[in-house]
């Protein structure tokens, strides 16, 4: 089984200052991993995958993340953040060849003028 | 920009009714899924179907849940007698292909049991 921790459930920034939304993961087995974002009154948006391949994956908006396996870490990051990025941050595993995501609780950015 | 359409966006339901929520996947997208969210908890996987039959399933899935296709269009999730602890939103999920492609998701429905 998988499980997931996001260990910060708000992050307040100020505009324009860089961000990390921390991720750490348990698997017995190597696994997929995603973050989504969650805008108000909206549904999940894919951000950024890591699959294989080179650990830093550059999503949309601007948004990175690196995968550390020895850390078994993946964790997002954004060096100038906007107000519009204020919305909360879903990381999310699955091992290849299954369907179910196993996602991490969440974190709220709240980006201050 | 291609969508999954939920609906509706809010139900409430008296405990020990049925209650069948709505989905439109994207049109070529061929495996569909069914997440919840209860209110302050982390989103959850319910089931995932592909090929016109379940291929995954969750321990929250039980015998109260089925999911169904019922035309080439529509992806539902039934409930057939709610419970207080049923209240969550609801999110419809789709991809083309399976998980590593990512899914696409629907704004949800927010079920409330009362």
């Amino acid at each position: 089984a998988q499980s997931v921790t996001q260990l910060d459930s708000q992050v307040p920034v100020f505009e324009e200052a860089p961000v990390e939304l921390r991720c750490n993961y348990s698997s017995s087995v190597s696994v997929y991993l995603f973050w989504y974002v969650q805008y108000p009154n909206q549904g999940l948006q894919l951000l950024l995958k890591y699959l294989s391949g080179s650990t830093l994956v550059k999503g949309i908006n601007g948004f990175e993340a690196e995968f550390n396996k020895s850390q078994t870490s993946f964790h997002l990051r954004k060096p100038s953040v906007h107000i519009s990025d204020t919305a909360e941050y879903f990381c999310a595993v699955t091992p290849p060849g299954r369907r179910a995501l196993t996602f991490g609780s969440g974190t709220r950015l709240q980006v201050q003028p | 920009e291609p969508e999954v359409t939920q609906t509706p966006s809010h139900q409430v339901t008296q405990m020990g009714q049925e209650v069948i929520l709505r989905c439109v996947p994207i049109s070529n997208h061929l495996y569909f899924y069914w997440y919840r969210q209860i209110l302050g908890q982390k989103v959850e996987f319910l089931v995932s179907f592909y090929n016109n039959e379940i291929s995954e399933k969750s321990e929250i899935f039980d015998d109260q849940f089925s999911v169904e296709r019922p035309d080439g269009s529509n992806f539902t999730l039934k409930i057939r007698s709610t419970k207080l602890e049923d209240s969550a939103m609801y999110f419809c999920a789709s991809s083309e292909f399976p998980t590593g492609d990512g899914y696409t998701f629907g704004s949800g429905t927010r079920l409330t049991v009362v």
